[in-house]
């Protein structure tokens, strides 16, 4: 089955830790994005990663962190410094070359709770 | 700061209507427009996307995008309970195609 997978699908976070989420695709695709939604806001953009070993900050990415290593993974860190981070965090990819038509596809998320 | 603009609803219909959505946004270089389906709880949908101006139809879903005016829409023909969800408009920002910006979405009802 190609797509994207997510994990955790919920996550627990304590105050001052840092959490790791992760987000891996076998679809082949070279771009890929990490997203925050927060109850009736639209998906705002943390990081995104054009190509391994290669990513841009996006209009959120205070208080995060990636990596991208390897073309099928970009894992995203909640560090401590993120002062609010409860929130639905999804993951994207896209493929294509086309341009005006390469579509971002999602994976199911990760919901992460501060205690 | 560019901006994707959507009435939040809830936009309710009775089942088999046609349900319209609407969406503005502010970035005249915007080139794609996508449409998303986000069942509560769960991740967004792709239903369709559009470049051109006109109309685009998909099955019972119908996106039409004028450039002009700044403005895309998505009807939904015969409606079902099923398409009961949030509808969200993303848009590419001007100057690439590797970045979009989400309106905060409609919720749309469909009732028996």
């Amino acid at each position: 089955d190609g797509g994207i997978t997510q994990s955790p699908k919920y996550l627990f976070r304590k105050e001052g830790q840092n959490v790791t989420l992760s987000c891996e695709q076998n679809l082949n695709h070279d771009a890929m994005y990490w997203y925050r939604q927060d109850p009736g806001q639209g998906l705002r953009l943390i990081y995104y990663s054009q190509i391994v070993n290669d990513f841009q900050k996006g209009d959120i990415a205070e208080g995060y962190s990636v990596s991208r290593e390897k073309k099928e993974s970009f894992p995203l860190t909640v560090t401590s410094a993120q002062k609010n981070p409860t929130a639905f965090y999804l993951c994207a990819s896209k493929g294509g070359t086309s341009g005006l038509t390469d579509t971002q596809y999602f994976g199911p998320g990760t919901r992460l709770t501060v205690l | 700061q560019k901006e994707v603009e959507q009435n939040s609803g809830p936009l309710s219909v009775p089942e088999g209507a046609i349900a319209s959505l609407n969406c503005t946004y502010s970035d005249r270089g915007s080139q794609s427009f996508f449409w998303y389906r986000q069942y509560s709880g769960k991740s967004p949908e792709l239903i369709m996307f559009i470049y051109s101006n006109g109309d685009k139809e998909d099955g019972r879903f119908t996106a039409q995008l004028n450039k002009a005016s700044q403005y895309v829409s998505l009807l939904i023909r015969d409606s079902q309970p099923s398409d009961s969800a949030t509808y969200l408009c993303a848009v590419t920002v001007s100057g690439g195609y590797n970045k979009l910006i989400f309106g905060a979405g409609t919720r749309l009802a469909v009732h028996p």
